[in-house]
C-alpha cells in the first residue's frame, strides 16, 4: 500500500504564472487535507476535501487559490498568478474517516 | 499562542539521553498527535492518543496526555543521531471527527553524537 503521493516534489514558478500541485491519497482513504508550512513554522490547514466535495476551506485564501477532489485522479491545489509569498512547502494528507491521518512528501514552490 | 503549541523550541542533547518536549494546547480536543519531520522532508506520524487516554507507548516513545491541564508530552528514550529533527504536536479539536489538525511551530531537536 503506497503512502500519500504527491507531485512534483519541487516545483519552480515566476510571478503570474500558475502552480497545480498533485496528491494521491493512501488506498481507501477518502479524505484529503491540505496544509501549507512555511520556513520554521509549523503547518497550518488550507482545506479538507472528499470525493467531489469541498468539505472545509476555512483555511484557504479566497482568492487565486482552489483545491478539487475529482471522483476519478488525484486531488489538486491550485494557485493562480503565484506571488513570491505563495512559496513554501504544500503538504498533503489522507485519512479513514476519524483515523490517524498521513502526510506525503510535500511539494516545495519556489516563485522567483 | 496557537493551538498545539511546543516548548521547548530548540533542544540540544548527547546521544544517550532522553528526550522531552511538551505541547500545550487550547480547546477540548479529540485526540493529539505526534509527528516528526526530518529537515526538508515531509512529516512522519509517530503515534496518537485519545482524549480518554492518559499514556501510550511505542519503542523508545512515550507520550502522555494530561486534558485537565491541555498539555502533552513526548519522551525519546535513549536518543540516537537519527532522532534529529523537527517534532510537532498536532491537536485535532473538530466535533464531527478528525479533519482539521492544528500544528505548533515545533520542537526542533539535535542529538549530538
Amino acid at each position: 500500500n503506497a503512502g500519500v503521493m504527491q507531485n512534483p516534489r519541487h516545483l519552480v514558478r515566476r510571478r503570474g504564472q500558475e502552480a497545480r500541485l498533485r496528491c494521491s491519497p493512501m488506498k481507501g482513504h477518502s479524505h484529503v487535507y491540505w496544509y501549507r508550512q512555511l520556513p520554521e513554522e509549523g503547518l497550518k490547514f488550507m482545506v479538507y476535501l472528499q470525493k467531489e466535495n469541498i468539505i472545509d476551506e476555512s483555511g484557504m485564501p479566497k482568492e487565486r487559490f482552489s483545491a478539487e477532489f475529482p471522483k476519478e485522479g488525484p486531488s489538486i491545489l491550485r494557485i493562480q498568478q503565484v506571488v513570491r509569498g505563495d512559496s513554501a512547502a504544500y503538504f498533503c494528507a489522507s485519512s479513514p474517516l476519524q483515523g490517524e491521518a498521513f502526510f506525503g512528501q510535500g511539494t516545495r514552490l519556489t516563485v522567483v | 499562542s496557537q493551538q498545539g503549541e511546543e516548548d521547548p523550541q530548540a533542544l540540544s542533547i548527547q546521544e544517550g539521553e532522553n528526550a522531552t518536549m511538551n505541547c500545550s494546547y487550547k480547546t477540548s480536543i479529540n485526540n493529539l498527535q505526534w509527528y516528526r519531520q526530518n529537515s526538508g522532508r515531509g512529516l512522519v506520524h509517530l503515534i496518537l492518543i485519545r482524549s480518554n487516554e492518559r499514556e501510550k507507548h511505542s519503542g523508545r516513545l512515550r507520550v502522555t496526555l494530561d486534558t485537565s491541564k491541555k498539555s502533552s508530552s513526548l519522551l525519546i528514550t535513549a536518543s540516537r543521531a537519527a532522532d534529529t529533527a523537527s517534532y510537532f504536536c498536532a491537536t485535532d479539536a473538530s466535533g464531527a471527527g478528525s479533519y482539521q489538525l492544528t500544528f505548533g511551530k515545533g520542537t526542533k531537536l539535535s542529538v549530538i553524537p
